[in-house]
């Protein structure tokens, strides 16, 4: 199975400003994605980090919002933009194969808090 | 998904019993389900997946069915554990490896 790593684990932010979160994946991988589990929730995924391309947002979430790059077949970033005590949520990353349905695993969240 | 809030179904077992957690999944067309483990503090953990294509898959102490005719999907879990002690979401996969998250359900093991 792949290892993913997330930077920051935690943060508290105070509205208005942004936080950027890295995924590290420690081999090549064709698909990444970002979750977003609000508190006491399940898991919604806010887009597919394509390689290369701009990303894939599912209905909900904007680029202008949840701006995400991915340079490589390795590594991905999710900015949350202009945050709101709404956007408290932990955010998680994770990679899986296609087509084959190779199962997908997660990154350990990033844990956001704002204030 | 189903939003549940604070407010997780909750399946309460006795250490050495076994559990049966259940998620009934929307789309007739989806063709791959996983089941996760998520402890507290961390992301979810893969345990099982099934294709569409087959009713039942054992993995170590793990059973998961498949009722595609209700959309029904259960995991089972023998001799629960109070490592066991998790909230347990079912995932359907439908386009291009995107998954659907159930709602969840806490499993409580008592000693």
């Amino acid at each position: 199975s792949a290892v993913i790593s997330q930077k920051p684990s935690r943060d508290i932010c105070q509205r208005g400003t942004s936080l950027t979160i890295q995924c590290q994946v420690d081999s090549q991988v064709t698909m990444m994605f970002w979750y977003r589990q609000q508190p006491g929730q399940s898991l919604t995924l806010i887009a597919t980090a394509n390689q290369g391309s701009e990303a894939t947002y599912e209905s909900g979430f904007v680029i202008d919002k949840f701006p995400i790059s991915r340079p490589n077949l390795t590594f991905s970033t999710l900015t949350v933009s202009n945050m709101s005590p709404e956007d408290s949520s932990i955010y998680l990353c994770s990679v899986g194969g296609y087509p084959a349905y190779n199962e997908q695993f997660f990154g350990p969240g990033t844990r956001l808090t704002v204030l | 998904g189903e939003s549940v809030g604070l407010h997780l179904p909750t399946l309460s077992v006795q250490e050495g019993d076994n559990s049966i957690i259940n998620c009934a999944y929307s789309n007739s067309a989806s063709d791959y389900f996983i089941w996760y483990k998520q402890e507290s503090g961390k992301g979810p953990q893969f345990i099982i997946d099934i294709r569409s294509n087959m009713d039942k898959r054992q993995g170590q102490r793990v059973t998961v069915l498949l009722n595609k005719t209700v959309k029904h999907l259960s995991l089972q879990i023998a001799a629960t554990q109070p490592g066991d002690s998790a909230v347990y979401f079912c995932a359907e996969n439908n386009a291009g490896n995107k998954l659907t998250f159930g709602g969840g359900t806490r499993v409580l093991v008592k000693p």
